[in-house]
């Protein structure tokens, strides 16, 4: 089955550092990923459609300066947290599709980032 | 937009009852529905989805409904085991292939040995 790696899995950072997390998909290719949040105990919010070859596209409140996402590739997409801060601490997980098998959306495992 | 309900927020059972989860949702267009399981530290894993043309799918211990008419859709796990233990969500999407998915907000499934 289709398979989306994300890497790091866990980063620590100091304020006002900018991160960069990487979402693979290793056995097929991606138009288009997803980015999500997740608070503690919380359901998964979309932040952001990464798209490729062209910009993102951000959901409303979300600062698309302050998370810089560039989708170079069909098999990659990285999402930079910018001059991060601790309310930037948070689970990331993206998504990609696999049109050309099931059609479905598959998660990463997820990036929990601490912003000290 | 669509907004999706998800209850109950944490259910525990006994191990080998069984568990059920419901969601409603609010656009009527919606037309995938898939569950996530999601252990923790990780990010959700599909365990079945259903699309608007059935109304009811089933693959081993686990089976989803769906009432298109109510808005609401369940999700069934029989003979529950420890290992179920999880968060589970529903989403609700208005392209099978899930362009984009409006989440629930989770239910904290507990199994008791």
């Amino acid at each position: 089955g289709a398979v989306v790696s994300q890497h790091p899995s866990r980063v620590i950072c100091k304020s006002g550092t900018s991160v960069k997390i990487e979402c693979r998909s290793l056995d097929f290719q991606a138009t288009t990923m997803f980015w999500y949040r997740q608070f503690p105990k919380q359901s998964l919010m979309l932040m952001a459609t990464s798209n490729e070859g062209s910009k993102a596209t951000y959901e409303q409140g979300v600062e698309k300066d302050k998370f810089l996402i560039n989708h170079a590739s069909l098999t990659l997409s990285t999402l930079t947290v910018t001059s991060a801060h601790p309310e930037d601490s948070s689970f990331y997980i993206c998504s990609a599709r696999d049109m050309s098998g099931a059609n479905v959306l598959t998660f990463g495992a997820g990036s929990r980032l601490t912003v000290l | 937009g669509e907004n999706v309900e998800q209850h109950p927020s944490t259910l525990s059972v006994q191990e080998g009852d069984s568990a059920v989860i419901k969601c409603t949702y609010s656009d009527s267009a919606s037309n995938y529905f898939p569950w996530y399981k999601q252990e923790l530290g990780k990010g959700p894993q599909l365990i079945i989805d259903i699309r608007s043309n059935v109304g009811e799918k089933k693959d081993q211990r686990i089976a989803v409904t769906l009432n298109k008419t109510a808005k609401h859709f369940s999700l069934h796990i029989t003979e529950t085991q420890p290992e179920d233990s999880a968060v589970y969500f529903c989403a609700a999407s208005t392209q099978t292939g899930a362009n984009n998915l409006f989440f629930g907000t989770g239910t904290r499934l507990t199994v008791i040995p």
